[in-house]
């Protein structure tokens, strides 16, 4: 298995534009999360999935949108990329919330400009 | 909300010393915490995960205990290794959401 596996690995954006961060997993987990990770602090929650067609906003999801049309891929898409939105991306995954743990992809460390 | 803190930010032992990294948090309605270990340019890594109910896990060097009521989590490295260098983040399950700490970089000096 790949587990997690995020694409691209680094991005410079211009202010404005717009990215979609790919992440795939190939484990048959149901949820799925995407975090953003800033210098020094630790994750922050952006959004989450607890299966095809359904996702749900975390601690910080403005500014981003996502979508959940098959269970291996979870696409965050930016729109009018901002410098607030510097920062790495991580993606996870798991079977379930409550019981077990979450595995993460590499990351994808975006910088505006 | 739930809020995670990581103290000391920063530790620097020399090899084979025993540590405690400490995690807190203040809301006691959790279903899990988790210990991360993450290196330079890298994703996270599961070291432990301690169900609500239980009051402490065992893997190999580490040791991680929880007591809800007071707020805490501590993860105990035995016998510290160059190898165990890196960042040890905590992590808390409230359901569908997780909140991490900032973090704790451990430097293990050889």
């Amino acid at each position: 298995n790949a587990g997690v596996t995020q694409t691209p690995k680094f991005r410079i954006l211009k202010i404005g534009q717009s990215m979609t961060l790919q992440c795939t997993q190939d484990m048959n987990h149901n949820y799925m999360y995407w975090y953003r990770q800033d210098p020094g602090m630790g994750l922050k929650l952006i959004y989450y999935s607890v299966g095809a067609g359904i996702t749900d906003k975390g601690e910080v999801p403005n500014g981003y949108n996502v979508s959940r049309s098959t269970t291996e891929d979870f696409p965050l898409r930016l729109e009018l990329a901002a410098p607030s939105q510097t920062s790495v991306y991580f993606c996870a995954s798991g079977h379930r919330a409550q019981g077990e743990t979450q595995y993460f992809g590499p990351g994808t460390r975006l910088l505006v400009l | 909300k739930q809020e995670v803190t990581q103290i000391p930010a920063a530790l620097s032992v020399p090899e084979g010393e025993n540590l405690v990294l400490n995690c807190s948090f203040t809301d006691s309605a959790i279903y899990n915490l988790q210990w991360f270990r993450q290196d330079p340019g890298k994703g996270l890594t599961s070291l432990l995960l301690i169900q609500s109910s239980q009051r402490e896990q065992t893997s190999g060097r580490l040791n991680a205990s929880l007591d809800k009521s007071s707020g805490r989590s501590t993860l105990y490295i035995a016998a510290s290794q160059p190898g165990d260098s890196a960042t040890y983040l905590c992590a808390l399950n409230t359901g569908n959401q997780f909140y991490f700490g900032t973090g704790t970089s451990l430097t293990v000096i050889p």
